[in-house]
């Protein structure tokens, strides 16, 4: 196990609503990162986030958004949901730009 | 633009055989390459990880082996065991430089060893 743990386990939504997802890090890791991961596919970068501000951003929509707390513990937001949104939301903790190491993720479901 | 190209898509190999996933890349710049192992409903899992200044990586039953000028690399699952069927995926990053560093992945492998 790699100590970083994300809540809920499973999440069902409807089109249009919005969602939080939430993360917590390894301990002495300052550094988290967000993936998406839809079904067959391999994780896609959505953004990462060190001490507390968004440090780097993949090619997701602006109603993708997070935020990380002063312990390092940080939460995805994604407003407006679509069908397409339907996926496996990984976070990743690290020091910087260390090794990253995963969550076991949030399998969001939007009907 | 897949950065990143992993193959085979599905692999089925016998228990105590070589199993063997491939990775191609496009960036030059990307400078560390790790290989991920993930089960049904986890997260992905660091397995072996190298950098381009060696040509081969050994840890346990698991070796990476890079070819810089091809711009390709390989994992290589010595003694496969049924217990390592689990879907494999291959990633690249850039240089960091004191910036952030974010991950590229291949689209998975789904290694099946039958007993």
């Amino acid at each position: 196990e790699t100590g970083v743990t994300q809540s809920p386990t499973h999440l069902i939504k409807t089109r249009g609503q919005q969602v939080t997802l939430r993360c917590s890090s390894q301990s002495g890791h300052n550094t988290v990162s967000w993936y998406q991961q839809a079904l067959g596919q391999g994780p896609q970068f959505i953004f990462q986030y060190y001490r507390e501000e968004e440090n780097g951003r993949g090619n997701f929509p602006p109603r993708f958004s997070g935020l990380q707390f002063p312990n390092y513990s940080s939460e995805l937001n994604v407003n407006a949901l679509e069908l397409d949104d339907s996926a496996l939301y990984l976070c990743a903790s690290s020091r910087r730009s260390d090794t990253q190491y995963f969550g076991p993720g949030t399998r969001l479901t939007v009907l | 633009q897949q950065q990143v190209k992993q193959s085979p898509q599905s692999l089925i190999v016998q228990k105590g055989g070589i199993s063997i996933i491939n990775c191609a890349y496009e960036n030059t710049a990307f400078d560390y390459f790790p290989w991920y192992q993930q089960f049904p409903g986890k997260g992905p899992a660091l397995l072996i990880a190298i950098r381009p200044d060696v040509s081969e990586k050994k840890e346990g039953r698991f070796t990476i082996s890079f070819n810089k000028s091809a711009k390709q690399f390989s994992l290589h699952i010595m003694d496969s065991q049924p217990g390592d069927s689990a879907t494999y995926f291959c990633a690249a990053s850039l240089p960091s430089g004191g910036r952030y560093s974010t991950l590229t992945f291949g689209k998975g492998t789904m290694l099946l060893v039958s007993p």
